[in-house]
């Protein structure tokens, strides 16, 4: 199957800073990428859809200033969380959609955040 | 948002057992995905069901897109110690720009050696 890569895979850090997270498709290109977020022992929250070129488009309830997406490539989306609190720590999954007559979403290994 | 009803919520069986899980929507999805999901990582694509009464196998998986569109049922046979872990269905519509998964709410499953 495609592969989608996600870094880091865990990240600690103070609380008022920022912090980046990269997924990108390895072997295929995805003009649409997607942010999750899941609490433990829940299904995965949809968060946002990246479209490369343009805007995300976020999920009622998700604030689009403190989690900011920039698609620009057809391999790379980042998730950049801004002034990071305590309450965002957590566990971000995003996912490539592979396009065509036969279309899936194929999911990165996750990104463990730890805000102090 | 719209979730999917999974079924059983939690399975505990014995190595070797047979295994049964399903899904159901009151709406119709284009597609259908089971994942499995290990602690501390991303789902991983299992099956992936693109037509309506479809059976499709995975070695020990088989999985089964319902005729209407509504429901889906995964098997796995023979269970592995290695199988544990929670199992996902997600439907997908596709069409104009929503590609957006509705996930079940997953099934737990624990094989005792």
């Amino acid at each position: 199957g495609a592969v989608v890569s996600q870094h880091p895979s865990r990240v600690i850090c103070k609380s008022g800073t920022s912090v980046k997270i990269e997924c990108r498709s390895l072997d295929f290109q995805a003009t649409t990428m997607f942010w999750y977020r899941q609490f433990p022992k829940q299904s995965l929250m949809l968060m946002a859809t990246s479209n490369e070129g343009s805007k995300a488009t976020y999920e009622q309830g998700v604030e689009k200033d403190k989690f900011l997406i920039n698609h620009a490539s057809l391999t790379l989306s980042t998730l950049t969380v801004t002034s990071a609190h305590p309450e965002d720590s957590s566990f971000y999954i995003c996912s490539a959609l592979l396009a065509g007559l036969q279309e899936t979403q194929y999911f990165g290994p996750g990104t463990r955040l730890l805000v102090l | 948002g719209q979730q999917l009803n999974q079924s059983p919520q939690s399975m505990f069986i014995q190595e070797g057992e047979d295994v049964s899980m399903n899904c159901t929507s009151s709406s119709i999805f284009n597609t259908w995905l089971w994942y499995k999901q290990d602690p501390g990582e991303g789902p991983v694509l299992l099956i992936a069901l693109y037509k309506a009464g479809e059976l499709t196998s995975n070695g020990r998986l088989t999985a089964q897109f319902g005729i209407t569109r509504k429901d889906s049922f995964l098997n796995i046979s023979a269970s592995i110690p290695s199988d544990v872990g929670i199992y996902f269905c997600a439907g997908l519509r596709s069409g104009g720009s929503n590609y957006k998964l509705t996930f079940g709410k997953g099934t737990l499953l624990t094989v005792n050696p």
